[in-house]
């Protein structure tokens, strides 16, 4: 069974700091891996996805590696702003999920402090 | 707006009653996921459809729980006889092939999510 672990669970930063968000999961038999911001309250928009053969995806101030072999993913935010407050959500497609369903992290909350 | 469109965002009701959620996803999707959010945890999947039928069901989905996909348009989430542990953010995600013009498409899987439909049970 797919697990994905999100660490930390939450992370303050100063504003124009570089942030690092780290996800891991337990089967590297992966279809693909995106990453969600969700604000309070609100559903999940997508900011990136990367497909099992790729090792990084690249949007403006936001890049995602992955490592399928060490089951790691990271999402950085270059130069953050109060706007990045948010929670950030990694989410693996697994090869063998039946339905071919998500399994999400328990997220990270960020607060970018002005 | 060709987003996943949720309805309604919010819906207050008191246990014991009936409520149902309804998610017209992304036009031409064919693959339709509904998920549950707790405060402070990340989506759990609750069910998947593709076109018309239902081919997934999470065992947390209890027999008070049925979603349809009549044509395989929009969905509907019911909840029958609710609980106050039923509170949550019920998200809808839409899916499909990739259609740049290549022949044949492929599937990205990448997911698309509506705003939500929170549910508080008192």
């Amino acid at each position: 069974k797919q697990e994905v672990t999100q660490i930390p669970a939450a992370l303050s930063v100063p504003e124009g700091e570089n942030l690092v968000l780290n996800c891991s999961f337990t089967d590297s038999a992966i279809y693909n891996l995106q990453w969600f911001r969700q604000d309070p309250g609100k559903g999940l928009t997508s900011l990136l996805l990367i497909q099992s053969s790729q090792r990084e995806q690249t949007s403006g101030r936001l890049n995602a590696s992955l490592d399928k072999s060490s089951g790691r993913s990271t999402l950085y935010i270059a130069a953050s702003q109060p706007g990045d407050s948010a929670t950030y959500l990694c989410a693996v497609l697994s090869i063998k999920a039946a339905g071919n369903k998500l399994t999400f992290g328990g997220g990270t909350r960020v607060l970018v402090k002005p | 707006d060709t987003g996943v469109s949720q309805n309604p965002r919010h819906k207050i009701t008191k246990r014991g009653q009936n409520v149902t959620f309804r998610c017209d996803p992304i036009s031409e999707h064919n693959r339709l996921y509904w998920y549950r959010q707790t405060l402070g945890q990340g989506p759990e999947f609750l069910t998947y459809f593709q076109n018309e039928a239902q081919l997934e069901k999470s065992r947390l989905l209890s027999d008070r729980f049925s979603a349809e996909r009549p044509k395989g348009s929009f969905s509907t989430l019911e909840i029958q006889r609710t609980e106050q542990g039923d509170s949550a953010m019920y998200l809808c995600a839409s899916s499909g092939r990739n259609d740049l013009g290549l022949a044949g498409g492929y599937w990205t899987g990448e997911l698309f999510f509506g705003e939500g439909s929170r549910l508080t049970v008192l």
